[in-house]
């Protein structure tokens, strides 16, 4: 049984397209994340919910938005997409908002292409 | 944003040689974590470190925290192809880890 599991694990598109990726986690685990790994793979922060309320929101465009509708769930929806969101985009979560302690548990990755 | 500088970026070794690869910063971090990242997945937790001058060995790997708080290594001894991957190195003091760019190893038979 995965623990923290997202779709589609490609996921190809045009520009100006909407899209949305899907997040849940088995492990009941408070916070969940959105990072970003782009195509020299640093992995950037974008979002951060614990127990469904938005914690960290880094400086990602409004097209980008998150929706949790329960802790064990966090989606990432974005609007018109543009060349460069083309990357991979991991999902984790961790017990609690002192992740920086207990350690994240990743998916395995969405890997967006916008053509 | 606590910034991150691992070094080396690549290391391309042989079956059998030891290595050590490190994590650096300016800022002092309450622990720093060490992930291990293969093709196509997610980043796997390996050990995290919190006590300051802190060591702690996982099988062929040695992980050791500065004394200061402020920089990691990591030490693999006879080092194996299926130690293959792009190891990183994360710290935070708020609510989320920021990750060094990685050592990406590549270990050849």
């Amino acid at each position: 049984d995965t623990a923290v599991s997202q779709t589609p694990k490609y996921l190809v598109t045009q520009m100006g397209n909407d899209k949305s990726i899907k997040c849940e986690q088995n492990l009941g685990h408070d916070t969940m994340y959105w990072y970003k790994q782009d195509s020299k793979k640093f992995l950037k922060i974008m979002f951060s919910y614990n127990n469904k309320e938005l914690i960290i929101n880094e400086t990602v465009p409004n097209r980008f938005s998150p929706k949790s509708p329960d802790k064990a769930h966090l989606n990432l929806h974005i609007n018109s997409l543009e060349l460069g969101d083309s990357a991979v985009y991991f999902c984790a979560s961790s017990p609690t908002v002192q992740g920086t302690v207990s350690g994240y548990t990743f998916g395995s990755g969405t890997r967006l292409t916008v053509v | 944003t606590q910034l991150l500088e691992q070094s080396p970026q690549f290391l391309s070794i042989q079956e059998g040689e030891n290595l050590t690869v490190y994590c650096n910063s300016s800022s002092v971090f309450s622990s720093l974590q060490w992930y291990r990242q293969e093709p196509g997945e997610g980043p796997v937790l390996l050990v995290t470190v919190v006590t300051g001058g802190e060591v702690k060995k996982l099988k062929r790997l040695t992980f050791q925290f500065g004394d200061a708080r402020k920089d990691s290594s990591l030490h693999i001894t006879a080092a194996q192809p299926g130690d293959t991957g792009l190891y990183l190195c994360a710290g935070g003091s708020g609510y989320a880890l920021n990750f060094g760019k990685g050592t990406s190893l590549l270990v050849t038979p």
